[in-house]
């Protein structure tokens, strides 16, 4: 079936660094992805979606400059925080459709990365 | 405006009882309906669906949910709950009129007592 492998798992960084956080779709072409960002005990929230080729597309209340999205294969996606700071410290998931895959409609997740940024 | 809401945070079951994770669902068009489960520090894992058909949906692991159009309900059930059920389920709602996006809702974790 459609897998999604996000790197890293984990990551700690240093205030005011920038980490970078990949999203690929392993045997399958993704033309968009998702990424979320969940709190300890939230839900999931949409930050913005990725489109290959082209600029994303960010929900409201998330920067653009802070949280860069870059898209330039069919299997790869990124995340880049820039200038980290503590409150950055959260559980991001990305996922990506598939649509030769019906099990979930198309829609597979990553197994997330948790940023602490110290 | 699109919403999903599972009224409990926490659901406790005893094993081996059945359980329910509650989720109600707002669209403006039909909606694609969708559970999943989070284990600790991990993604996301597909556990069933309801696109169109038959209103009782089974999914992975023994679970199943059914859809309720007049009450906009999608609960989550199982017959005989193991600990190893134990995790997070979240809702989730694509309404088809509005493309690909998600709405997830809040979560629930649930427990299961040995």
């Amino acid at each position: 079936g459609a897998v999604v492998s996000q790197h890293p798992s984990w990551v700690i960084c240093k205030s005011g660094t920038s980490v970078k956080i990949e999203c690929r779709s392993l045997d399958f072409q993704a033309t968009t992805m998702f990424w979320y960002r969940q709190f300890p005990k939230q839900s999931l929230m949409l930050m913005a979606t990725s489109n290959e080729g082209s600029k994303a597309t960010y929900e409201q209340g998330v920067e653009k400059d802070k949280f860069l999205i870059n898209h330039a294969s069919l299997t790869l996606s990124t995340l880049t925080v820039t200038s980290a700071h503590p409150e950055d410290s959260s559980f991001y998931i990305c996922s990506a459709r598939d649509l030769g895959t019906a099990a979930n409609y198309g829609y597979t997740f990553g197994s997330g990365t948790r940023l602490t940024v110290v | 405006a699109q919403s999903v809401a599972q009224p409990e945070d926490q659901v406790n079951v005893a094993e081996g009882n059945p359980l329910t994770v509650k989720c109600t669902y707002s669209v403006s068009g039909n909606p694609y309906l969708f559970w999943y489960v989070q284990y600790p520090n991990r993604g996301l894992q597909f556990l069933l669906k309801y696109i169109t058909g038959d209103n009782l949906v089974k999914g992975s692991y023994g679970f199943e949910a059914e859809f309720n159009k007049s009450q906009t309900s999608f609960h989550l059930k199982k017959p005989s709950a193991l600990v190893s059920d134990s995790a997070l389920y979240f809702c989730a709602v694509r309404d088809t009129n509005t493309g690909n996006q998600f709405y997830f809702g809040t979560g629930t974790s649930l427990t299961v007592i040995p």
